[in-house]
């Protein structure tokens, strides 16, 4: 199957911004999708893009690059909430049907 | 409320003790899918359905049977438990023409094979 790259943990301020960072393969690739995990509860729904370029959603905002097989999720005005599991998910296509394949995730620590 | 339910919640059982998780949805979607989450590994799909009756591999289908006879339901079956395969589920579902856009997951279900 296919696989996207994240890096494991990232550890940020309270008020900062932190980006965390996603590539993925290309074959089939459809559009890019980023989720949010709580210890101990299910991922819910950040963002998602099909096109190239940068969608905001409040504090939350998802960029992709096709060029680059990259995307990246930017969360600014950090809060002590924010701490969490991110997962950056491609949606493939192909033989008339749609695959979800979700990255290993990044754990985010927020501190004061 | 749009929800999607799975049950039970938390299981404990014993190797070769077949077992059904069941996942319900009332949103009326068409996709619907199962992940295995591991530490380390992420959320990774054991099965998908794009509507009823149509079921496909995701990519850790090994010991995991799907069926979807109805558009709200998608049980898991496990006709053979192993330990290998204690982990958290989670049961999904979205609509078709828009599948990562309104994605919701269940709670989860924790399982524990002895």
């Amino acid at each position: 199957g296919q696989s996207l790259e994240q890096p494991s943990e990232v550890t940020a301020v309270e008020g900062a911004i932190v980006q965390i960072n996603c590539t993925y393969q290309t074959s089939g690739f459809y559009g890019l999708s980023w989720y949010q995990q709580h210890d101990g509860g299910a991922p819910t729904f950040l963002s998602y893009n099909a096109l190239d370029g940068l969608e905001e959603t409040g504090r939350f905002s998802s960029f992709l690059s096709r060029s680059d097989s990259y995307g990246y999720l930017l969360l600014q005005e950090l809060q002590m909430k924010d701490s969490a599991s991110y997962f950056c998910a491609g949606l493939y296509s192909g033989a008339g049907s749609y695959q979800l394949t979700f990255g290993k995730g990044t754990k985010l620590s927020v501190i004061p | 409320e749009a929800q999607v339910t799975q049950n039970p919640r938390y299981l404990i059982t014993v190797t070769g003790k077949k077992l059904t998780v069941t996942c319900s949805q009332n949103m009326n979607h068409e996709y619907m899918s199962w992940y295995r989450q591991d530490p380390g590994l992420g959320l990774r799909q054991i099965y998908y359905s794009m509507n009823v009756e149509v079921t496909d591999k995701g990519d850790v289908p090994e010991g995991y049977k799907v069926s979807r006879k109805e558009k709200r339901n998608f049980p898991l079956i496990l006709e053979s438990p192993s330990p290998n395969q204690t982990s958290l589920y989670f049961c999904a579902s979205s609509l078709l023409e828009a599948p990562q856009e309104t994605q919701y997951f269940g709670p989860g279900t924790r399982l524990l094979v002895l």
